[in-house]
C-alpha cells in the first residue's frame, strides 16, 4: 500500500511570495488533514477534510491560507502572501472510518526569508 | 490551543533504562494515540488506547489511560538508541469526527 505523498520536499520563498503545496493521500482514505509544525513543537491542525468537505477549520489563518479537495482526493494548501513565521513543516495525514489512526507524508519543509 | 500537555518535554536516559513520557488533555475524547518522530521525518503511529480502556501493550510499548485524570503515560522498556526521536500524544476529540489533536512532545535522546 503506497503511503502519504507530499510535494515539494522543501521550499524557500521570499516574504509576500505565494506558495502551493501538494498531498496524495492513501487511496481510499476518506479524511485528510494539514498540520503545520514549527520547529519544536506539536503539529498544529489547520485544516481537515471528510472526502472534499471541510470538517474543521477553525485554525487555518483563512486571510492568507486556503486549501482545497477537489473530487475528495488530492488536496492542496496555499499560502498568500507568506510571512516569516509561516516558515514551518507541513504534514499532510490521511485516515479511514475503518482505523481511526493518521497515516502522515514526509512533509514539506517551508522556510520563508 | 494545544489540547495535549507533554512532559517532560525532553528526557536523556542509557540504553536498557526504561523511559515514560506523559499526556495531559482537557476535553473528551474517543481514543488517545501516540506518534513518533525521527528527525525530519514524518510522524508514525505508534499504538492507540480508546476512551474505555485502562492500559494496552505493544512490544516494549506500555500506554495508560486515567480518564478522570485525563491523562495518559507511554512507557518504553529496555530502550535502545534506535528510540531517540521526539513522541506526541494526539487525541481523537470526541463527536468531532476524527479531529486529532497534538501535544507538544517529549524529545527522547538514549545514549548508547
Amino acid at each position: 500500500e503506497a503511503g502519504v505523498a507530499q510535494s515539494p520536499r522543501y521550499k524557500i520563498i521570499e516574504k509576500r511570495q505565494s506558495v502551493a503545496f501538494w498531498c496524495n493521500p492513501i487511496s481510499g482514505h476518506a479524511t485528510l488533514y494539514w498540520y503545520q509544525q514549527i520547529l519544536g513543537q506539536g503539529p498544529k491542525l489547520l485544516i481537515q477534510f471528510q472526502n472534499n468537505g471541510v470538517v474543521d477549520d477553525s485554525q487555518l489563518p483563512k486571510d492568507r491560507f486556503s486549501a482545497e479537495r477537489l473530487k475528495g482526493v488530492d488536496s492542496t494548501l496555499k499560502i498568500q502572501p507568506a510571512k516569516l513565521e509561516d516558515s514551518a513543516v507541513y504534514l499532510c495525514a490521511s485516515g479511514s472510518n475503518r482505523v481511526p489512526e493518521a497515516f502522515f507524508g514526509q512533509g514539506t519543509r517551508l522556510t520563508v526569508v | 490551543s494545544q489540547q495535549g500537555e507533554e512532559d517532560p518535554q525532553a528526557l536523556s536516559i542509557q540504553e536498557g533504562e526504561n523511559a515514560t513520557m506523559n499526556c495531559s488533555y482537557k476535553t473528551s475524547i474517543n481514543n488517545l494515540q501516540w506518534y513518533r518522530q525521527n528527525s525530519g521525518r514524518g510522524l508514525v503511529h505508534l499504538i492507540l488506547i480508546r476512551s474505555n480502556e485502562r492500559e494496552k501493550h505493544s512490544g516494549r510499548l506500555r500506554v495508560t489511560l486515567d480518564t478522570s485524570k485525563k491523562s495518559s503515560s507511554l512507557l518504553i522498556t529496555a530502550s535502545r538508541a534506535a528510540d531517540t526521536a521526539s513522541y506526541f500524544c494526539a487525541t481523537a476529540i470526541y463527536n468531532q469526527g476524527g479531529k486529532l489533536i497534538f501535544g507538544q512532545g517529549t524529545e527522547l535522546s538514549v545514549k548508547p
